[in-house]
């Protein structure tokens, strides 16, 4: 149990696009999500904190108007890079909670993108 | 501001022999924390995690341990295996919040 899924796994894009990425809980209902930016060889950096119906908490240093969250559903969140550049070519991961464990979050498999 | 952090970077251990990962936290309001294996390409994964009431705790091959003294926590594998190769974090929460804060990472290389 506890498993959480992104699409796509990877998505190379053209300077200026924007870009989305899903992340579902497949067999429970998340009340937050979480997500994370890791570059290379460094550690996850959390981005922002997304509880289901309502707007997301970003961390600071991370626009919000760059970087949208929507969590409109217990087993749906999705983010979009908007007018992405090639710095924000990075591994991006979600994680998920439940009521019943709210400590523990459950990682998806990330999500790769190069902005050329 | 405080946060999580690892005294080594890369360890290389004998395929058998027993691995050591070391953590130092800093915020003693923390009383959760959690070791994460990440392999290449892919997102972290639960290993185990400890309250700050307890110092010890075992899983299958896997022990942690916590000296909130030090601040220091570890992570202890038995019978390493070239499977356990990857990256290990520390993760830090405090009471109940859902929030938590990842340390640097330590690479494992498990030679054959």
């Amino acid at each position: 149990g506890a498993v959480v899924s992104q699409h796509p796994s990877w998505v190379i894009c053209k300077s200026g696009t924007s870009v989305k990425i899903e992340c579902r809980s497949l067999d429970f209902q998340a009340t937050t999500m979480f997500w994370y930016r890791q570059f290379p060889k460094q550690s996850l950096m959390l981005m922002a904190t997304s509880n289901e119906g309502s707007k997301a908490t970003y961390e600071q240093g991370v626009e919000k108007d760059k970087f949208l969250i929507n969590h409109a559903s217990l087993t749906l969140s999705t983010l979009t890079v908007t007018s992405a550049h090639p710095e924000d070519s990075s591994f991006y991961i979600c994680s998920a909670s439940n009521r019943r464990s709210q400590e523990t979050q459950y990682f998806g498999p990330g999500t790769r993108l190069l902005v050329l | 501001g405080e946060s999580v952090g690892l005294h080594l970077p890369t360890l290389s251990v004998q395929e058998g022999d027993n691995s050591i990962i070391n953590c130092a936290y800093s915020n003693s309001a923390s009383d959760y924390f959690i070791w994460y294996k990440q392999e290449s390409g892919k997102g972290p994964q639960f290993i185990i995690d400890i309250r700050s009431n307890m110092d010890k705790r075992q899983g299958q091959r896997v022990t942690v341990l916590l000296n909130k003294t030090v601040k220091h926590l570890s992570l202890q594998i038995a019978a390493t295996q070239p499977g356990d190769s990857a990256v290990y974090f520390c993760a830090e929460n405090i009471g109940g919040y859902q929030k938590v804060t990842f340390g640097i990472g330590t690479k494992l290389q498990v030679i054959p």
